[in-house]
């Protein structure tokens, strides 16, 4: 069994809709989850991240942790053509002595999303 | 851009070529890493940097030689790779903080294809 699991896609929702994205995850370790996004020939950028369980919003975007399920999501509302993207979710462990989260990340496979106008 | 570059920024070598990968980050960050993204694949972490030491070494295989001369520059030595090599190398940086979440901050890539 993968660590982190993420439907891959590819997602197309038109302009203006709401989009979930999700990821489960077996490792009841992990407390830091973080969703990236990666343009076409880019590397992935950080667009928000959640300490253990919540909600956290940015604007149109929310995300959202439930550790009893170990499942985590990302909503984006109003969708535009500009978030056409892929988003990767990431979930790392405390380590060290201060709670760094630090090093490892566990990726997600990425789901490809294409917001058309 | 992030602050990261990568060069070169696509790579084409057969299976007896020695090459190397570039990153260099202007971040003043002390964490480097190497990762390789394949199509339908999760990002896998290769190697971790700290202040220059190597911390971390997901069993790669040994055709991948990393070095890291400084904070701010980080190397990718390939040789004899195989065809399955073929992929995204992506290079990142990161200032991990205590009490904080590690951002890491991602160089474009090098797209290599092992013939």
């Amino acid at each position: 069994q993968k660590e982190v699991e993420q439907d891959p896609g590819p997602l197309s929702v038109p302009e203006g809709a709401i989009v979930s994205l999700n990821c489960t995850y077996s490792n009841s370790a992990f407390q830091y989850f973080m969703w990236y996004r990666q343009y076409s020939r880019k590397g992935p950028e950080l667009l928000m991240y959640t300490y253990s369980s919540g909600n956290k919003e940015d604007g149109r975007f929310t995300a959202q942790v439930d550790k009893s399920s170990k499942y985590i999501s990302l909503f984006i509302r109003d969708s535009q053509p500009s978030d056409s993207a892929t988003y990767l979710c990431a979930m790392s462990r405390l380590k060290g002595a201060g709670g760094t989260s630090y090093g490892k990340l566990t990726f997600g496979q990425g789901t490809i999303l294409t917001v058309h106008p | 851009e992030t602050g990261v570059t990568q060069t070169p920024r696509h790579l084409v070598m057969g299976m007896t070529n020695k090459k190397s990968l570039k990153c260099e980050q202007h971040l003043g960050h002390n964490a480097m890493y190497w990762y390789k993204q394949s199509a339908k694949k999760p990002l896998e972490l290769m190697f971790v940097y700290n202040f220059k030491e190597q911390t971390e070494n997901n069993s790669v295989p040994s055709r991948f030689s990393p070095e890291c001369p400084n904070s701010s520059h980080l190397f990718l030595h390939l040789h004899t790779l195989q065809p399955e090599d073929s992929a995204l190398y992506l290079c990142a940086s990161s200032r991990p903080t205590s009490g904080s979440v590690d951002e890491q901050f991602f160089g474009p890539g090098t797209r290599l294809t092992v013939l």
